[in-house]
């Protein structure tokens, strides 16, 4: 079974600041994993999928890398914006099943 | 518009009373699933399915059924509902392998 882990569970910084997200899975033979977003009371919104193949994944002020032979990956979200404020998840497959973390809850302060 | 649709959007049942959420996709996606998320216990899946009439079991799927007779449709029908199914429910499709798209949830309480 895949065990996704994320830390830290929480994290509060100033505006401006760059972010640094951490998931860690047990299982390294995944195809891909995926960071999400997701805002109070609301569904998820995928951010970056990463394949296999690939080391990093990069969106706007977003990248995302993986190294899968230490089972981790890494959120970077640069200048950080009040309305980056919201919780973080990354999920990593198992077969056909997908487990996901319990998040980074972000909180950016104006 | 891309979406994934759930219905209801909040639900309130009592126990026992066999209650249905639908999920439906417009993207032709082959891979539909079903999520429940609870306070410090995060996602679990519930069910997902890899195409028409292709059903597996999830982390958590006692007292959930699924089906899939149609590639948009992936209801989730919960037969005698229970208590401990109170939760916030998502649906999710994606090609195999590729992004997933979440609906917007539907939160059930079982009373």
């Amino acid at each position: 079974k895949q065990e996704v882990t994320q830390i830290p569970a929480a994290l509060s910084v100033p505006e401006g600041e760059n972010l640094v997200l951490n998931c860690s899975f047990t299982d390294s033979a995944i195809y891909n994993l995926q960071w999400f977003r997701q805002d109070p009371g609301k569904g998820l919104t995928s951010l970056l999928l990463i394949q296999s193949s690939q080391r990093e994944q990069t969106s706007g002020r977003l990248n995302a890398s993986l190294d899968k032979s230490s089972g981790r990956s890494t959120l970077y979200i640069a200048a950080s914006q009040p309305g980056d404020s919201a919780t973080y998840l990354c999920a990593a497959p198992n077969d056909y099943k997908l487990s996901f973390g319990a998040g980074t809850t972000v909180t950016v302060r104006a | 518009e891309a979406q994934v649709t759930q219905n209801p959007r909040y639900l309130i049942t009592v126990t026992g009373k066999k209650l249905t959420v639908t999920c439906s996709q417009n993207m032709n996606h082959e891979y539909m699933s079903w999520y429940r998320q609870d306070p410090g216990l995060g996602l679990r899946q519930i069910y997902y399915s890899m195409n028409v009439e292709v059903t597996d079991k999830g982390d958590v799927p006692e007292g959930y059924k699924v089906s899939r007779k149609e590639k948009r449709n992936f209801p989730l029908i919960l037969e005698s509902p229970s208590p401990n199914q109170t939760s916030l429910y998502f649906c999710a499709s994606s090609f195999p392998g590729d992004t997933q798209y979440f609906g917007p949830g539907t939160r059930l309480t079982v009373l």
